[in-house]
């Protein structure tokens, strides 16, 4: 079935600590991942994408790894800052026929300064 | 300027009355949706227009009925409210659903409480 989830909770890091979210799913048609940031009260922002065909890609300051054999994704965040902290959820996307985005079920990060 | 508005932020309402929430995008997206937030953070897809065109309807009971009139435009009505569907609502677009993937931009929620 549909499952995205994610292993912890709430991660509570120290400001300036690498920060590692992980997520697992299910799906193995899934072919598109997405990390999105959600800051209190505000929507989900878009954070990192990876298509199926990449292992990792970096931005600024996050990376995303994707291990399909298990079918794991995770998003390090280096030198973390306290506007940082925020809930961040994995999605997948698979085509249906169009593009259906699942979302996990969310990890809050708590940066402590 | 706010790539995806809606409106109203805050919605307080008794059992049985019906409401709305109206959702607008100013990016030229083709692909609009409406996702509902639990308290536990839970997003889960309710329905997705493309182009005013009904693409996806996630079981989602009857009282509820997106409608657009535009493609930069999708609202959310919903009658008989219930308890349970108090939620934070969130209205989102992509560029088309039909395309590569792509992110979704989200608006910033409508938290919708039943009293």
């Amino acid at each position: 079935g549909e499952s995205v989830g994610l292993h912890l909770p709430t991660l509570s890091v120290q400001e300036g600590d690498n920060s590692i979210i992980n997520c697992a799913y299910s799906n193995s048609a899934s072919d598109y991942f997405i990390w999105y940031k959600q800051e209190s009260g505000k929507g989900p922002q878009f954070i990192i994408d990876i298509r199926s065909n990449m292992d990792k890609r970096q931005g600024q300051r996050v990376t995303v790894l994707l291990n399909k054999t298990v079918k794991h994704l995770s998003l390090q965040i280096a030198a973390t800052q306290p506007g940082d902290s925020a809930v961040y959820f994995c999605a997948e996307t698979y085509n249906t026929g169009f593009q259906k985005l699942v979302f996990g079920t969310g990890t809050r990060l708590l940066v402590s300064p | 300027d706010t790539a995806v508005s809606q409106t109203p932020k805050y919605l307080v309402t008794q059992m049985g009355n019906d409401k709305s929430i109206k959702c607008e995008q100013n990016l030229g997206h083709d692909t609009m949706y409406w996702y509902k937030q639990d308290s536990k953070k839970f997003l889960k897809i309710m329905f997705s227009y493309n182009n005013k065109e009904l693409i996806i309807n996630e079981t989602v009971p009857n009282r509820f009925s997106p409608k657009s009139p535009d493609k930069a435009h999708l609202n959310l009505h919903i009658n008989s409210l219930e308890l349970g569907d108090s939620a934070v609502y969130f209205c989102a677009s992509s560029q088309d659903v039909y395309s590569s993937p792509g992110e979704l931009f989200f608006g910033e929620g409508s938290r919708l409480t039943v009293l």
